[in-house]
Order: C-alpha cells, then structure tokens, then sequence
C-alpha cells in the first residue's frame, strides 16, 4: 500500500493553522497513525486510529479521514511544533509510510 | 518506564554482515509485537520487519527479504535483525519499535535508533 503525503514541506507562523494530507493507493479503513520527528530523535505518536489523540499530546493536534483520504491539523502552530510529520498505515501486514512533510518557520 | 536500547551497529562493507539487538525493559516484552523501522540520512520512516509476542509471525518488507532475519528472545527480552549482503542503500539508523493494538497496530515506544553505515 502506496502512502502519498501532501506538502512535502511548508512554511508557516506561529499562530496558523496547518493541514497535512495523507492518501492511501487503497483503502485502509482507519488504520492509520501519524508522528512527529524532530532531528536526531526518533518518531513520537501523535494520532493513533486515523482520529484518536495518544495520551499527553496536545489538543491543538488532531486528525481525520477514512479510507483513502486523512488529514492531520494543527490548529495553532507553536514553536515546538516545527518538525517532520509522518502518516503510517497499519491496515496491510506490510506497514508504509508517507515520505515525510517537512514544516518549517516561515 | 518503557526502554528500548539498540546497539549492533556500526561501519560494514558491502556484502558484508550485522546483527542488531535491541533490549527491553518496562514492560512484559512477551506479549508484544515487535518492528524495526529504519531512517536513511535525511530520507523518511521505512518498515523492514516486524514479529509477533511469541515469534511465530514475522513479516519483511521486499527491500531486505531474503537478507534478513528478525528474531526475538523473550527470556532475555531481547529483539534481533540480521542483516545480510549489506548494500549501500541499506545505510541507515535502524529503529526498535514496540508494537501495541488499539483497534489498529500502532508504535507506541520507539528507541534511540543505532546506526548501520554500509562502505568500502
């Protein structure tokens, strides 16, 4: 299963709101989970289950979709968010990831 | 507390061997799955291979089957990738992943990652 991201990267400000899209080359139901990696550190669970929020994150995060088609927002970018987003699907044995969308300070 | 502490890594020849192993602790390693996800420097996230709590289900991505082989050993709480006929593409920091179901597999501990470099 093909995992297709949308940007690839993009600037932004403190303050916006930002949305990162995911597509599935099938559908994957719900099975899918997005991360954040931050440089020299390894992935952290943000949204489990295409919308569930992990425990300790912040509600600023959330996510939606089925199917084909989620998206993971940022309602309120902080400085702590700029880093690198990955969506994950768990739908197939054979798990795959999105290439990565890079969000940077504008 | 959840730990996952890679080591194994280091410098190959093409063609030549590894064994990685990741140890756990925090938690009843047993009755989980197990991944390892590895990163080529400044590339994304790729799955190589995952195990089930008693190792009888294993899964490898095509890009390392047939020169891999992951494997567990729950009296040592201990996860391993071998890795075979290293290539250039295979240099990357492999990642142990603790694996968790909650209405869909998810990875819920992820370690500090060991790096595989892969040159003449």
């Amino acid at each position: 299963i093909q995992m297709t991201q949308s940007p690839s990267s993009l600037s932004a400000s403190v303050g916006d709101r930002v949305t990162i899209s995911c597509r599935a080359s099938q559908s994957i139901d719900r099975s899918l989970n997005w991360y954040q990696q931050k440089p020299g550190k390894a992935p952290n669970l943000l949204i489990h289950g295409a919308s569930t929020l992990q425990t300790g994150v912040p509600s600023r995060f959330s996510g939606s979709g089925s199917g084909t088609d989620f998206t993971l927002t940022i309602s309120s970018l902080q400085p702590e968010d700029f880093a690198n987003y990955y969506c994950h699907q768990t739908y197939s044995t054979w798990w795959s990831f999105g290439q990565g969308t890079k969000v940077e300070i504008k | 507390e959840v730990q996952l502490l890679e080591s194994g890594g280091g410098l190959v020849q093409p063609g030549g061997s590894l064994r990685l192993s990741c140890a756990a602790s925090g938690f009843t390693f047993s009755s989980y799955a197990m991944s390892w996800v590895r990163q080529a420097p400044g590339k994304g996230l790729e799955w190589v291979s995952s195990i089930s709590g008693n190792g009888g289900d294993i899964y490898y991505a095509d890009s390392v089957k047939g020169r891999s082989t992951i494997s567990r050993d729950n009296s040592k709480k201990t996860l391993y990738l071998q890795l075979n006929s290293l290539r250039a593409e295979d240099t990357a920091v492999y990642y142990c992943a603790k694996v968790v179901y909650i209405r869909n597999d998810l990875v819920d501990y992820w370690g500090q990652g060991t790096l595989v470099t892969v040159s003449s």
